[in-house]
Order: C-alpha cells, then structure tokens, then sequence
C-alpha cells in the first residue's frame, strides 16, 4: 500500500518559475518529513526536511510548507534553475528504534530555459 | 571519504542465475538498506538492518537475501534471478539515532537487467 502519494510525476518549469510538488501521507504516526533529490546516474541525496511541530522551512530557494490537520506537504522551488532538473521525492519517517523511511513516487522536474 | 560504495555498477543475469551486490559504508553508521528503484514505484525497501548481527525485512523481499557481515558491509544476493527483478538497486545508511534523523546516505546505484 501507498503510504505517502506524491504527485505529479513530471513537471516541465521554464527557468525563473516556481515548481512546486505535492505529497499526502496517512499514517499520523510519521514525525519527520524529508525530501531527496536525485539527479541522473545518482542516488538520492537529502535536500530539505520539515517536522510536523513546523508549519514551514526555508533553505535558500527551497521551502517545504506544511499542514498536519490535512497530512500534506509540499515542496516548493523558487526562481527554478536549469540545475534544478531532478527527481524528487518525498518521505515520510517513523523514529524511534529504528528510521523507517515510506517514500513517494518520485517527480521528475525539468527546468527549461 | 567514499561515503556509500556498491559493486557492481551494471550487471547482466539470465534468469536462475544468482548474483550478490555488494555494499560497505565508511561513516560508522549503524543501520543499513538495500532499496529498489523502478519506474512510477520510487524507492521501495527490501531489507536493512537496523544495526550489527540484525536484519529484518522490508517492503518487498520476496527473492532475495542479506548478510551483514560486519558493520560496514551489507551484502543483497539474488539467488534465482527473475525478469522482474530487473532494476535500479540503492544501498543506503544511516546513523541509528541523532541529530540527523531522517537523513540516509545513498549509494549510486546497481543497474541490473535480467534477461
């Protein structure tokens, strides 16, 4: 079963523009929320993450937004950049004894000048 | 510092050939995993192990195995490959507990097509 379900599963952003994707969990057990970036012939690599005490967080032109009584979380990337193309992919965590990470399904993003 | 090192990059199988990945880490984390990446799916668990002499299953580990030989290395065999089987494989760790929960350390990736 599809724990965490992310969508779209590709976006096309001109340069400048804002990509945003978009992820819905349901297990209210999750306590933290990371995205992974993944370029071409790579593994994923964390790039932001958010814990549900958090309505918001930014890291440069990343941010993730929040929103616990509705189980979403969304990744937007201001001022998209060429460099940006990628797969991402959401997560979602429980702690505890042991990091079981749930992932979405990935959206490949192409920024196009 | 290598990080998270897998061997092989590509493989070839033909059906009921076995084969093992292989997969050690140099961070001293405790918990590793092998992961499956195939198209429209993401990443989905096969096994880990949460630390040294321990593993368990995960998501979809019907075909293969694991070892955890020591606490760098973490080995995924396919002991009877299958078409469907034929995927991207990610080895990946973690520091068990910490300030960086939630942060796993990934590989680049075993290609494998079963034939």
């Amino acid at each position: 079963q599809q724990q965490v379900k992310q969508s779209p599963q590709s976006l096309i952003v001109q340069k400048g523009g804002i990509s945003i994707i978009n992820c819905a969990y349901e297990n209210t057990a999750f306590d933290y929320f990371p995205w992974y970036q993944q370029f071409p012939g790579k593994g994923p690599a964390l790039l932001i993450a958010i814990r549900p005490d958090v309505s918001e967080k930014k890291e440069g032109r990343f941010t993730i937004s929040f929103n616990k009584s509705a189980k979403q979380f969304s990744l937007h990337i201001m001022d998209s950049q060429p460099g940006d193309s990628a797969t991402y992919f959401c997560a979602a965590i429980l702690s505890g004894g042991y990091q079981k990470v749930t992932f979405g399904t990935g959206t490949k993003l192409q920024v196009i000048p | 510092n290598a990080g998270v090192t897998q061997t092989p990059k590509f493989q070839v199988l033909k059906t009921g050939q076995s084969m093992t990945l292989q997969c050690a880490q140099d961070m001293n984390h405790n918990s590793m995993y092998w992961y499956r990446q195939d198209p429209g799916m993401g990443l989905r668990l096969i096994y880990y192990s949460a630390s040294e002499g321990t593993t368990d299953k995960g998501e979809v580990p019907n075909g293969y195995n694991v070892s955890r030989l020591n606490k760098r290395e973490f080995s995924l065999r396919l002991e009877s490959a299958a078409p469907s089987q034929t995927s991207v494989y990610f080895c990946a760790s973690s520091h068990h507990r910490g300030p960086n929960t939630g942060e796993l350390f990934f590989g680049e990736g075993s290609r494998l097509t079963v034939l």
